[in-house]
C-alpha cells in the first residue's frame, strides 16, 4: 500500500523567510496530493492540493510542486507570517485504486518567529 | 466546515466502559471517515464508509466498531475502552473520490 514520508518534523523560520516541507510517496499510481494545515486545538483544513497531471500550483503565498518521476511533492510558503505557525500534513491517494483513501504523512510543526 | 459536527467534544471515561463518539454531516457526502491523531503518528484511519450500510476497516480498526444506517451519521463505538485509546478523534467526509475531504472539529477522549 501507499506510504508517505514527510520532512522535516519541525521547522523554525523567521517572519518573512520562506518555508519548504517535503513529502515522498511510494505508490506511483497516486494521483491526488492535498496539504492540510492544523492550528493548535483545531481541525485539519485543506490549504492547497495538486493532481498528478499538474507540476505546480500556486495560491498567493503558498505553492505546491510535484515531481512524479521522483515521487515527491513539496509545500512552499513564502513571506511567512506568525499566523502560518501550525502543523502541516501532506497526503497522497490513488483515487482509482481499490480503497481510494488518503494516506497522511506524520506532520511538520512550523514555527514562525516574529 | 459547519456542515460536519462531532459530539461530545471532550470525554473522560474509565477503562472497560463503552463509549460512542458521534459524527453528523449535513452535506449528504457519500464517504465518511474516522481518524485518530496521536503525537508522532499523524492521522491514522480507523474505519471508513463509502455509503450508508457500507463500512470497511482502515489502518487501526482493532477495538472499534462503526455503523452507518443513515448517510448523515457515522458513530464510532469503543466497546471496552483501553488507555491506549486515549486520543483525539476526527471524523471526516467527502462527496466522492477525487473530492476535497473535510474534517470535523474533533473529540478529545481520555481513558483513565
Amino acid at each position: 500500500g501507499e506510504n508517505v514520508e514527510q520532512h522535516p518534523s519541525t521547522l523554525s523560520v523567521q517572519e518573512g523567510d520562506s518555508a519548504v516541507i517535503k513529502c515522498t510517496y511510494s505508490d506511483s499510481a497516486s494521483n491526488y496530493f492535498p496539504w492540510y494545515k492544523q492550528e493548535l486545538g483545531k481541525r485539519p483544513q485543506l490549504i492547497i492540493d495538486i493532481r498528478s497531471n499538474v507540476g505546480e500550483k500556486k495560491d498567493q503565498r503558498i505553492a505546491v510542486t510535484l515531481n512524479k518521476t521522483a515521487k515527491h511533492f513539496s509545500l512552499h510558503i513564502t513571506e511567512t507570517q506568525p499566523e502560518d505557525s501550525a502543523v502541516y500534513f501532506c497526503a497522497a491517494v490513488n483515487y482509482g485504486g481499490s480503497q481510494g483513501n488518503l494516506i497522511f504523512g506524520k506532520g511538520t510543526k512550523l514555527s514562525v518567529k516574529p | 466546515d459547519a456542515g460536519i459536527t462531532q459530539s461530545p467534544r471532550y470525554k473522560i471515561t474509565e477503562t472497560g466502559r463503552q463509549v460512542t463518539l458521534m459524527c453528523h454531516q449535513t452535506w449528504s457526502h457519500s464517504y465518511m471517515f474516522w481518524y485518530r491523531q496521536d503525537l508522532g503518528h499523524g492521522l491514522r484511519l480507523i474505519y471508513y464508509s463509502a455509503a450508508a450500510d457500507i463500512t470497511d476497516k482502515g489502518e487501526v480498526p482493532d477495538g472499534y466498531v462503526v455503523s452507518r444506517s443513515k448517510t448523515e451519521n457515522f458513530p464510532l463505538t469503543l466497546e471496552s475502552a483501553t488507555r491506549s485509546q486515549t486520543s483525539v478523534y476526527f471524523c471526516a467526509s467527502r462527496t466522492g473520490r477525487g473530492d476535497t475531504q473535510y474534517f470535523g472539529p474533533g473529540t478529545r477522549l481520555t481513558v483513565l
